[in-house]
C-alpha cells in the first residue's frame, strides 16, 4: 500500500505562477523524496528531506518537512512549460529497508 | 549514454504468453528493482535484489519471476502473460556504497506492455 499520498491529483497553472503540490504520509520516516516524470518517461529524482530536516532547496524547488503533521510540500517557484510532469514523493519508512514507496502522484500541467 | 536501460521499450503480447524484460545499469550499483505503474496507481514494487545472490519479493510479485544474472542485469519475467498485466514496467536502481543516498533511485526509460 502506499505510505505517501500527493494532494491535489492534478494541478494546471499559468507559467511563471508557483505551483504547490503536498504529500501526507501516515508512519514515521528516515527520509523523503520527490521525483518528476516526464509523461511516459523514467522518473528523476529531484531532492530528498531527512527527517531531521526542515526545508531544503534546489534551484527553484523548495521542500518543506512537518514530522509532526506528517506531511511535506513541494514548491516550484515561477513556474515553466516544461515544468509540466508528474511529481511523487517516496517515503523510507523507519525501520524499513531503505527503499521508498512512492504516491500516485500530481499531474502538474504548466499552460504557457 | 543511458546509465539503465530496458529492452524492449514497448511490447504487444497474447494472453498465456511467456514474456521477459530486460534490465541493464552501468552505473555500478548492486540494488535493483522493479516496479509496474498503473495510471492513478503510482508505482508499486514487484522485486527487488541488493546483490547478485539476493532476491526478494515485493508487494505486488504474483505471476511475476526475476533473475539476476549478473551485477549489471536484472531480469523481470511473465510465465503467463494475462491482461490485468498491461503496464509500464521500471527497473531502478540505488547505491548502497553511499549511505546518504542509498534511497535515491534511478530509473530505465519503462517498458510498455499490453497483454491482449
Amino acid at each position: 500500500s502506499q505510505q505517501g499520498e500527493e494532494d491535489p491529483q492534478a494541478l494546471s497553472i499559468q507559467e511563471g505562477e508557483n505551483a504547490t503540490m503536498n504529500c501526507s504520509y501516515k508512519t514515521s520516516i528516515n527520509n523523503l523524496q520527490w521525483y518528476r516524470q516526464n509523461s511516459g518517461r523514467g522518473l528523476v529524482h529531484l531532492i530528498l528531506i531527512r527527517s531531521n530536516e526542515r526545508e531544503k532547496h534546489s534551484g527553484r524547488l523548495r521542500v518543506t518537512l512537518d514530522t509532526s503533521k506528517k506531511s511535506s510540500s513541494l514548491l516550484i517557484t515561477a513556474s515553466r512549460a516544461a515544468d509540466t510532469a508528474s511529481y511523487f514523493c517516496a517515503t523510507d519508512a523507519t525501520g524499513g529497508s531503505y527503499i521508498p514507496t512512492f504516491g500516485r502522484g500530481t499531474s502538474l500541467i504548466v499552460h504557457p | 549514454d543511458a546509465d539503465v536501460t530496458q529492452t524492449p521499450r514497448n511490447r504487444i503480447t497474447k494472453t498465456g504468453k511467456r514474456i521477459m524484460l530486460e534490465c541493464s545499469q552501468t552505473k555500478g550499483h548492486d540494488r535493483m528493482y522493479w516496479y509496474r505503474q498503473d495510471p492513478g496507481l503510482g508505482l508499486r514494487l514487484i522485486y527487488y535484489s541488493f546483490d547478485v545472490k539476493d532476491i526478494n519479493k515485493g508487494e505486488i510479485s504474483d505471476g511475476y519471476s526475476v533473475s539476476r544474472q549478473a551485477q549489471a542485469k536484472f531480469s523481470l519475467s511473465l510465465e503467463s502473460a494475462i491482461p490485468n498485466q498491461t503496464a509500464l514496467y521500471f527497473c531502478a536502481t540505488s547505491d548502497n556504497a553511499v549511505p546518504s543516498r542509498v534511497n535515491e533511485q534511478f530509473f530505465g526509460p519503462g517498458t510498455r506492455l499490453t497483454v491482449l
